[in-house]
């Protein structure tokens, strides 16, 4: 079965760690996305990557830091400079970035910071 | 500045009509996007319209007007399985998603 995997569903982490969230996709899709959800808000671009070994800086960054070593896998950490890290965040894939491809979703994880 | 406007929330009774509008605004356009999101899941693609018009994909149907910046998603005979939010979606000039807030739909017996 192809799709986009995200683990764990649900995360808890103490206030000041910096903790490390995963994707991974087998659709041999170029392009992966990292967004968070808030609850009243539309969802919100953290960074994407259109190929391995680069990618952009979304709309809110700060806080957050990403690789992209291998096609399938970009994995974000939310380091502890992230004022409000507890959120939903959604990782997204496309066939490609620059055209007018859908995106799928994984599952999501929830991150509460205490 | 970039912006997408939805209903927060909606009503319908099950085998009813629904219509959900969005309105938006970006630097050019790529096309509109509509997701279904069930509480605490992803979000999955209902439809894409880039071009005036309706399209038709059996119970839901979306509609685009691009010189009003307007869109709507039509749910027909509704279910009680379509209890979600539904999020409006315009690709910008750069290919990036400007993201609606979301209308939570509820359906009623």
């Amino acid at each position: 079965d192809g799709g986009i995997t995200q683990s764990p569903k649900y995360l808890f982490r103490k206030e000041g760690q910096n903790v490390t969230l995963s994707c991974e996709q087998n659709l041999n899709h170029d392009a992966m996305y990292w967004y968070r959800q808030d609850p009243g808000q539309g969802l919100r671009l953290i960074y994407y990557s259109q190929i391995v070994n680069d990618f952009q800086k979304g709309d809110i960054a700060e806080g957050y830091s990403v690789s992209r070593e291998k096609k399938e896998s970009f994995p974000l950490t939310v380091t502890s400079a992230q004022k409000n890290p507890t959120a939903f965040y959604l990782c997204a894939s496309s066939i490609g970035q620059g055209v007018t491809d859908t995106q799928y979703f994984g599952p999501g994880t929830r991150l509460t910071v205490l | 500045g970039q912006n997408i406007d939805q209903p927060t929330e909606m009503t319908a009774t099950e085998g009813a009509i629904v219509q959900i509008n969005c309105t938006y605004q970006t630097s050019g356009f790529n096309g509109l996007f509509w997701y279904q999101q069930h509480a605490g899941e992803a979000p999955t693609f209902l439809s894409y319209n880039v071009l005036d018009g309706l399209e038709e994909k059996g119970r839901f149907s979306s509609f685009l007007s691009r010189s009003k910046g307007y869109s709507y998603l039509l749910l027909k005979e509704l279910q009680m399985k379509d209890s979600a939010s539904y999020l409006c979606a315009a690709m910008d000039s750069n290919y990036q998603l400007i993201w609606g807030a979301g209308t939570k739909l509820i359906i009623k017996p």
